[in-house]
């Protein structure tokens, strides 16, 4: 059973660039969430995606934008990069309704560098 | 709004010794609450977690974590280290309708001395 996985591993971009960031769930959930973690922080919760809409949203800019496909998967863009979006991205995922796991499950995250 | 504070950013044992980590929370409904644990350059894998049934929770790697309500509290125990333990450890909390988004605290660098 895969469990969530995410690509590119790593990524180097320069300021006002733009960025696209992938997630595949694990096999069998539905709601695909996003997280920010910077160097020596916890995980902020960026946005969450449920039947390809996005349901919650943390208080991050419009620059932060997402899409959830047909097959569940998804993918974060941020756009006119700068510095501070310089990060570790994590996926995670987890089933909603009624045969919900009240459990998420985190793929090893993107490191995106900003220059 | 909820929110997580871990008390003590980093924590020092010896092998063998008793492990200790502090998490308090905040939320205005009932919590779900989590422990995770990431290693250097990975994702986070979870521990255990607390969703309103036993207040004693196991959990992985022989961890376990108590859920007090008048406290406020959800700490994280293991009665015996091992330098295998050494890593980072976030507790979080998220609302019972969406365990999808949490909260996170600040973590808690774990070292374990030989």
């Amino acid at each position: 059973d895969a469990g969530v996985t995410q690509s590119p591993t790593h990524l180097i971009k320069t300021r006002g660039q733009q960025v696209t960031l992938r997630c595949s769930p694990k096999s069998g959930h539905d709601t695909v969430s996003w997280y920010q973690q910077a160097l020596g922080q916890g995980p902020q919760f960026i946005f969450q995606y449920y039947e390809e809409e996005e349901r919650q949203r943390g208080n991050f800019p419009d620059r932060f934008s997402g899409h959830q496909f047909p097959n569940y998967s998804s993918e974060l863009n941020v756009n006119a990069l700068l510095l501070g979006d310089s990060a570790l991205y994590l996926c995670a995922s987890s089933l909603e309704g009624p045969f919900s796991t009240d459990t998420q499950y985190f793929g090893p995250g993107t490191r995106l560098t900003v220059l | 709004a909820q929110s997580v504070t871990q008390l003590g950013s980093h924590v020092s044992v010896s092998e063998g010794a008793l492990v200790l980590l502090r998490c308090n929370y905040s939320s205005s409904v009932p919590p779900y609450l989590f422990w995770y644990v990431q290693y250097p350059n990975q994702g986070l894998q979870l521990l255990l977690k607390y969703t309103s049934a036993a207040t004693l929770v196991k959990g992985i790697n022989g961890f376990e974590a108590e859920f007090k309500k008048s406290e406020t509290s959800f700490h994280l125990t293991k009665p015996s280290a091992h330098m295998s333990d050494a890593a980072e450890y976030f507790c979080a909390v998220s609302e019972w309708t969406n365990a999808g988004k949490s909260t996170f605290g600040d973590g808690t660098t774990l070292t374990v001395k030989p």
